[in-house]
């Protein structure tokens, strides 16, 4: 059963900490996203990548997010350093070719609360 | 700035009845619009894709529709069940190598 596995489920930090979230797409699977969603915001994208490539990541904080693919088996998502405001549940998600025109599969996210 | 909105935070209907969930965007001109179902604790899941010279698409008791005069989008589910009950987020991207952005959904509540 083909699945995004997503590390770790859960992370409580303080506030400073450094924090990465670590994302494994479907195998063969060469396009992967990053969103965050709260109650207030919803799905909010972070960051794309195509053949680890990224493609946008516009919607990222730069000054303190960062989105990689070391490979084609893992993606992360840093935050250095980390702020309450920074509480949310992020999504990662995987798809083979252009997601627009296939549909993508999301992991169970990970749930991080900066205190 | 571009804009996605889904009918209402909430909608509740008994079961058997049809629900109708509405995604209207402005400022934007998706070429593929998607579904998915999240359920608490969950990431988002698949539901349809619809592109931009379909009108409508169907699958099982689930029909979506396309209108890009009125930039609107329309979910149904006929024959609701209480296990239908969840979050729906409507999906656009404007191309092949565009993100989805999506809607903030709306809960749905299946009454028996």
């Amino acid at each position: 059963d083909a699945r995004v596995t997503q590390t770790p489920r859960h992370k409580v930090t303080e506030m400073g900490q450094e924090v990465t979230m670590r994302c494994q797409p479907i195998l063969g699977h060469n396009t992967v996203f990053w969103y965050r969603q709260t109650m207030m915001q919803g799905l909010e994208l972070l960051a794309y990548f195509r053949n680890r490539a990224p493609l946008d990541d516009s919607g990222m904080p730069k000054d303190r997010f960062s989105a990689e693919m070391p490979d084609a088996t893992l993606a992360t998502l840093k935050i250095q350093p980390s702020e309450p405001r920074d509480s949310a549940v992020y999504f990662c998600a995987s798809g083979l070719g252009p997601v627009p025109n296939t549909e993508a599969f999301f992991g169970q996210g990970t749930r991080l609360t900066v205190v | 700035s571009q804009k996605i909105e889904q009918n209402s935070e909430a909608l509740n209907i008994q079961e058997g009845k049809t629900a109708t969930l509405t995604c209207n965007y402005t400022n934007y001109s998706p070429a593929y619009l998607q579904w998915y179902r999240q359920d608490p604790g969950r990431g988002p899941v698949f539901l349809l894709l619809i592109r931009e010279n379909e009108k409508e698409k169907r699958k099982e008791r689930l029909k979506v529709t396309f209108d890009t005069t009125l930039k609107q989008s329309l979910f149904h589910i006929t024959a609701s069940q209480p296990a239908d009950s969840a979050t729906y987020l409507c999906a656009l991207a404007r191309g092949g190598n565009t993100p989805l952005v999506f809607g903030k959904g709306t809960r749905l509540s299946v009454i028996a």
